[in-house]
Parts: structure tokens; C-alpha cells; sequence
């Protein structure tokens, strides 16, 4: 299957600031998700980006399918950010294999 | 319009019992899919189902089974359960199998004690 390596593992930081997380894959894909898992469980659908640049509001993320990876960019981040962040990169419809992702902490 | 509804949101079980969870997808999307969080593991995939079929199936045993109806309703069961059963699971729908984007209900959370 296909390897996801997501950095960094965890991250700190002070609210307001901004942040670029990673996703690096093994092999050519041609759908890939970012989701946002909150503290209580509720896994949100991000971004739906199996290439170029979305943005959505504070959020915006690129994906260079050629060169296998994703970024997930946060500006001005707040303490409801918190949470794990997933990329989710596949071939096989709706069965998505999850990495360990990236766990944020927005201090206040 | 409605998101995922999953229920019941929190349960207990004892070893051996069985288990069923229910999960109403969005209106209008037809395919269901499960997916199991526990700490060691991470976000496994347990089945999808579309049109009331089931299209794949995870790395599960067989204690684990599901169904769907004519609604898209789905339900997942697991039977004679264990200690390591304890998990979130998570139900997510989407308009049509395959590579589409997901939405996800907020979970049934069971501990088995």
C-alpha cells in the first residue's frame, strides 16, 4: 500500500502564529485529503486536493502530485485548531489508509 | 442539511457480547463507509458499502460484519466481543463509491470492559 510520512509528528504553537505542515507519499495517486481530527473525535474533510493550490479561509494547501507530496499551510492559527491533522493520499475509492498524521497544540 | 448521523454515541459491553452501530449518511449520498481509530492502531478500514453491496473490506475479522439498506442506512456489528474492540468507529458517506470526498459522523465510542 502506500506509504504516508507526515512531518512534524507534533507541534506547539503560540496562537496567532502560522504553520506549514507536510505529507510526503510513495507512490503516484490520484486522490488525496487533508482532515482535521478535533479533540473530541469529529473528523473533518479539509481539503480534497490531488493537485495544485486551494485555500479556504485561514487554510490553504498544495499538493505536487509529480514530486509526492502535500503541504498543508495555517495562518494565524487559533486555539480551535487544535486537534491531528491528516493526509490521506489513495487510489482505492473510498477506503483510505490514514497515517499517525500530525498532532497540533495552539497555546492561547 | 444533515451531516452523518452515528448512534448511539457512547456504549459499554462486556467480553463476548455483541455489539450493532448505526450510521445514517448524508441525504442523497449512497455509499457508507467504517473505519475504526484505537490508540495503538491509528484509523483502520473496516468495509464499504454502496447500493447496498459491499464493495471492500478491511484486514478484520470476522466477528466484524456490516449492512446496508435500501435507505443507505448502514449498520455494523461486531460480535463476541473483546477487550481490544474498544475503539471510536467511525462511519463516513459520500454521493458515490470511489474517489470522492468523505464526510464523517462524530463516532460511537465503545468500551469493552
Amino acid at each position: 500500500g502506500i506509504q504516508v510520512e507526515q512531518s512534524p509528528p507534533d507541534l506547539i504553537l503560540q496562537e496567532g502564529a502560522n504553520s506549514t505542515l507536510r505529507c510526503n507519499f510513495s507512490d503516484s495517486v490520484n486522490n488525496l485529503q487533508w482532515f482535521h481530527q478535533n479533540p473530541w473525535g469529529q473528523l473533518i474533510n479539509l481539503f480534497y486536493i490531488p493537485s495544485g493550490t486551494k485555500q479556504n479561509g485561514r487554510l490553504s494547501a498544495t499538493t505536487v502530485a509529480t514530486e509526492r507530496y502535500s503541504l498543508l499551510y495555517i495562518s494565524s492559527s487559533q486555539t480551535t485548531d487544535s486537534g491531528v491533522y491528516f493526509c490521506v493520499p489513495g487510489n482505492a475509492g473510498n477506503m483510505l489508509t490514514f497515517g499517525g498524521g500530525t498532532r497540533l497544540m495552539v497555546k492561547p | 442539511k444533515a451531516g452523518v448521523t452515528q448512534t448511539p454515541r457512547y456504549l459499554i459491553k462486556t467480553r463476548g457480547q455483541q455489539v450493532t452501530l448505526s450510521c445514517s449518511p448524508i441525504s442523497g449520498h449512497r455509499s457508507v463507509s467504517w473505519y475504526q481509530q484505537t490508540p495503538g492502531q491509528g484509523l483502520q478500514f473496516l468495509f464499504e458499502y454502496f447500493s447496498e453491496t459491499q464493495r471492500n473490506k478491511g484486514n478484520f475479522p470476522g466477528r466484524f460484519s456490516g449492512r446496508q439498506f435500501s435507505n443507505s442506512r448502514s449498520e455494523m456489528n461486531v460480535s463476541t466481543l473483546e477487550l481490544g474492540d474498544s475503539a471510536l468507529y467511525l462511519c463516513a458517506s459520500s454521493f458515490e463509491a470511489g474517489a470522492n470526498v468523505l464526510t464523517f459522523g462524530a463516532g460511537s465510542r465503545l468500551t469493552v470492559l
